[in-house]
This record gives C-alpha cells, structure tokens and sequence, in this order.
C-alpha cells in the first residue's frame, strides 16, 4: 500500500483565496483524521470521519473552513477565504479505528501552506 | 484540556546515550501510543501499549505505564543521531470514538 497520499505537498497562496487540501486514505480504513501542525499551537485534530461521515468537527477554527469525504477513498479540507494565520502543516491520518486493533493512526507526508 | 502532556519539551545528547521522554495523561485509557516525528514528516507510530501491560520493548525502544499515576515513559538506548526527532504520546479511550489524544511532544537532539 503506498500509505496516505495528500496532494499538494506545498502550497502557497494569497491571503483571501480559496485553498483546498486533498487526501487519499490507506484502503480499509474507517477513519480519516485532519490535523493542523504549527509551532505555537502544536498538533490539533480539527475534524474526523468515520465510515465517511463527520463524527466530531469541533477543532475547525471556524466557518471559513470545511471538510467532506464524498466517498471512502477520497477527502477534501476547504479554507475559503485564506488568511495569512491558516498558514501550517495539514496532516491528514487514517486508521482502522478498532480498539482492539489498537487506533493506530498512519500519517499523510502533510501539506505545508503558506498564506501570504 | 489536552490529554497528554510531555516532559522535557527539549532534549539534548550525545550519540550512544539513553533518552528518557515522559507523558502524563488525565483520564483512563484503553492504550497509549508513542509516535516519531522527523523534521517536515508526518507522525510515524513507533510503539504502543495497553492499559494492562506495564512494559513493553521493541528494539532499541522500551516504554512503561503507570495507570495509576496516568503516565507512560518512552526510553530509547544507545541513541543514534538519526533518532533526532519530535515524539509525541498520544492516547486511546472508548469515549473518545476512534481519536487519538496527542501530548504536545518532545523535541529530541542526539548529537554524534
């Protein structure tokens, strides 16, 4: 399996664009993750999905940011309008999701965004 | 609140050294999960424990738990400089439905 693929890698934008980060999950796995990764505030989970529908989004910062996964191999994360602090690491995850199988999580490479 | 908080933040030593990085959590757990972080890289799983074991190795690597005082620590022997590296705990509960809970890690130098 060639593990989590997110695309693009990089992205740079201007403050007030639409950004969109796209994920493809390790097949099998019930649950993908997206987390924001920047040095002041850490790793944040900002929203998961279970079997393809938003289980808990109370980590998006607020309503310029949205999340689907319109099917089980395949999730976007939305930022429209960008802002100069959405700049960070967006990682996206996925596991199997059973406890007896431990929740292990299996990182994307992650995409670095920069807003200008 | 966040679940997992580790100690040090940073730590600094010499190639062949032991490093020894702690995480204390606040509620009760099904497992706690050490991850590595090398620079501009997604979190790799490196090793996990139940709430019912209280030690567990896997190579170089050996990790403890103590749910009683709610901590874990994570020990890595003769380091190398290639371990440089973040790590991060992260726990797993029923009630957290599938989510891990990630301390904020520990930044690892090993200087050769």
């Amino acid at each position: 399996d060639a593990g989590v693929i997110q695309s693009p890698r990089h992205e740079v934008t201007e403050m007030g664009q639409e950004v969109t980060l796209r994920c493809k999950p390790i097949s099998g796995h019930d649950y993908l993750f997206w987390y924001r990764q920047t040095m002041m505030r850490g790793l944040e989970l900002l929203i998961y999905f279970n079997n393809n529908v938003p289980i808990d989004d109370s980590g998006m910062p607020e309503d310029r940011f949205s999340a689907k996964m319109p099917n089980a191999s395949f999730s976007t994360l939305k930022i429209q309008p960008s802002e100069p602090r959405d700049s960070a690491v967006y990682f996206c995850a996925s596991s199997l999701g059973r406890l007896d199988s431990t929740d292990t999580q299996y990182f994307g490479p992650g995409t670095r965004l920069t807003v200008l | 609140s966040q679940q997992g908080e580790e100690d040090p933040q940073a730590l600094s030593i010499q190639e062949g050294e032991n490093a020894t990085m702690n995480c204390s959590y606040k509620t009760s757990i099904n497992n706690l999960q050490w991850y590595r972080q090398n620079s501009g890289r997604g979190l790799v799983h490196l090793i996990l424990i139940r709430s019912n074991e209280r030690e567990k190795h896997s190579g170089r690597l050996r990790v403890t738990l103590d749910t009683s005082k709610k901590s874990s620590s994570l020990l890595i022997t003769a380091s190398r400089a290639a371990d440089t590296a973040s790590y991060f705990c992260a726990t797993a509960a029923y009630n957290q439905g599938g989510k891990l809970i990630f301390g904020q890690g520990t930044e690892l130098s090993v200087k050769p």
